[in-house]
C-alpha cells in the first residue's frame, strides 16, 4: 500500500515568487492536513482538508493557501515567498478515526 | 489553546539499555489524543505509539510503551533494549477528540522535540 507521496521533494524559490506543493494521501484517506516545520518554531499546522472542505486552519497569513480535490489529493500554496517561508512543508493524511496521522517525507523549500 | 511541552532537547542512551523521555500538556479537554512520534534523518514522520485519553491503561508497542499521567497531564515514553536505530527526533503530539458527522478529526498540537542519540 502507497505511503503518503509529496512532491516535489526540494524545491529552490526566489523571494516574491509563488510555489504550490502536492501531497496524495494513501488510498482511502479523506482528511488531508499540512504542518510546516523549521527549526525556530518547530512543527506548525497550517490547515486540515475533509471532502474537499477546508475544516481547520492554523494561525498562517493569507498568503499560504491550499486546497483539496475529489480524489482526496491536496495542493497548498505559498504566494509572495518570504525568506522566512523556508520550511520542511508535511503532508499528513488519515482515515476519519482518532488514529494517528500517517506522513509523507516533506517537501523542502528554501527561498532565497 | 492546547501545548505541548518536551523539557529534553537532547537525551542519549547506549545500546540495549533503557531511556524515558518526557512530555507535559496543557488541556482544559477532558477527551483526547495523544502520540509520540519519530522523525529519522529521512524527514519522515513515523508513529511510534498512541494514547486515548479516556483509557487509563499505558500503551505499549513491542520496545516502546508510555507513562500516562491523566491528572499531572504528562505523557512521558520508555523505550526499552535501546537499538541503534530508534536514534532520531522525538515528538510528542496532542489531538482533541472532535467529532463531526461521525468523523474525528483534529489538528495535531507537537512539542519541541527531543533528539534522541544512541551510542553503540
Amino acid at each position: 500500500k502507497a505511503g503518503v507521496t509529496q512532491t516535489p521533494r526540494y524545491l529552490i524559490k526566489t523571494r516574491g515568487q509563488q510555489v504550490t506543493l502536492s501531497c496524495s494521501p494513501i488510498s482511502g484517506h479523506r482528511s488531508v492536513s499540512w504542518y510546516q516545520q523549521t527549526p525556530g518554531q518547530g512543527l506548525q499546522f497550517l490547515f486540515e482538508y475533509f471532502s474537499e472542505t477546508q475544516r481547520n486552519k492554523g494561525n498562517f497569513p493569507g498568503r499560504f493557501s491550499g486546497r483539496q480535490f475529489s480524489n482526496s489529493r491536496s495542493e497548498m500554496n505559498v504566494s509572495t515567498l518570504e525568506l522566512g517561508d523556508s520550511a520542511l512543508y508535511l503532508c499528513a493524511s488519515s482515515l476519519p478515526s482518532p488514529y494517528g496521522y500517517t506522513f509523507g517525507s516533506g517537501t523542502r523549500l528554501t527561498v532565497v | 489553546a492546547q501545548t505541548v511541552t518536551q523539557s529534553q532537547p537532547e537525551m542519549s542512551v547506549q545500546e540495549a539499555e533503557t531511556v524515558t523521555l518526557s512530555c507535559t500538556y496543557d488541556t482544559s479537554e477532558s477527551d483526547y489524543y495523544l502520540f509520540w512520534y519519530k522523525q529519522p534523518p529521512s524527514r519522515q514522520m513515523i508513529l511510534v505509539i498512541r494514547q486515548e485519553a479516556y483509557k487509563q491503561q499505558n500503551a505499549t508497542e513491542n520496545r516502546f510503551s508510555v507513562n500516562f499521567q491523566k491528572a499531572a497531564k504528562s505523557f512521558s515514553l520508555k523505550i526499552s533494549d535501546s537499538q541503534l536505530g530508534d536514534a532520531a527526533m522525538y515528538f510528542c503530539a496532542y489531538r482533541s477528540a472532535v467529532h463531526a458527522g461521525g468523523t474525528s478529526y483534529g489538528k495535531l498540537t507537537f512539542g519541541q522535540g527531543t533528539i534522541l542519540t544512541v551510542h553503540p
